[in-house]
């Protein structure tokens, strides 16, 4: 089956700086990567995605790239804001699983004001 | 998401007991799941269902029994709850992949378990 390994599982960071969180996924047959944000004591909400047909979608401050060959993709937040600490996920899902998502383990961003 | 919720939020047990956790939706999607949340462990899949008819076991079923009583509605039991299953446990929804890759998955807002 998919295996997910996130990286890292806590990232600190200044306010205003950049974030970099990264993922890499087993099954090449994956093509959908969601990546979600879970506020404390929240569920996780989806904040951004990409289909394995695009190499980097972009919305306002968040980015996701893939990298199909490598089988890995990341998530980047740029001039980071104290709101943006939370768990982060990436997950990785594919066509004949119908919409079964296998995670990562989750990175705890820390932005400091 | 307010459109899927989850009851109770919060929950003490004891070992042995047999516990409910219920979860509804108002997105009209067909598709429901039940995960296990651990610290470091991201979310584990315990069950599935794609429609009323449907019940999957995930990678971690054993244990734990599904219901899907209405499109809307989905509860996970526990028969003889045990310490290992203290976690946070979340409830998602989405709706009917059609072949152009995963959709996306909408979570309640977790019911966290403690098993004494």
């Amino acid at each position: 089956g998919e295996n997910v390994e996130q990286h890292p599982s806590t990232l600190s960071v200044q306010e205003g700086d950049s974030a970099v969180i990264k993922c890499t996924y087993s099954d090449s047959a994956s093509n959908y990567f969601p990546w979600y944000k879970q506020e404390l004591g929240k569920g996780p909400q989806l904040i951004i995605d990409i289909r394995s047909n695009v190499g980097e979608k972009k919305d306002q401050r968040i980015a996701v790239t893939l990298n199909k060959t490598a089988k890995h993709f990341s998530l980047h937040i740029t001039e980071t804001q104290p709101e943006d600490s939370a768990v982060y996920f990436c997950a990785a899902s594919k066509n004949n699983a119908g919409n079964m998502l296998t995670f990562g383990g989750g990175t705890r961003l820390m932005v400091k004001p | 998401d307010a459109d899927v919720t989850q009851t109770p939020r919060n929950r003490i047990t004891k070992t042995g007991k047999r516990i409910m956790l219920e979860c509804s939706q108002t997105k009209g999607h067909d598709r429901m799941y039940w995960y296990r949340q651990d610290p470091g462990l991201g979310l584990r899949l315990i069950y599935y269902s794609f429609d009323v008819k449907d019940i999957n076991k995930g990678e971690i079923s054993d244990g734990y029994s599904v219901s899907r009583q209405a499109q809307a509605k989905f509860s996970l039991s526990l028969e003889s709850a045990i310490p290992n299953q203290t976690a946070l446990y979340f409830c998602a929804t989405s709706d009917l992949a059609l072949g152009t890759g995963g959709k996306t998955q909408y979570f309640g807002p977790g019911t966290r378990l403690l098993v004494l």
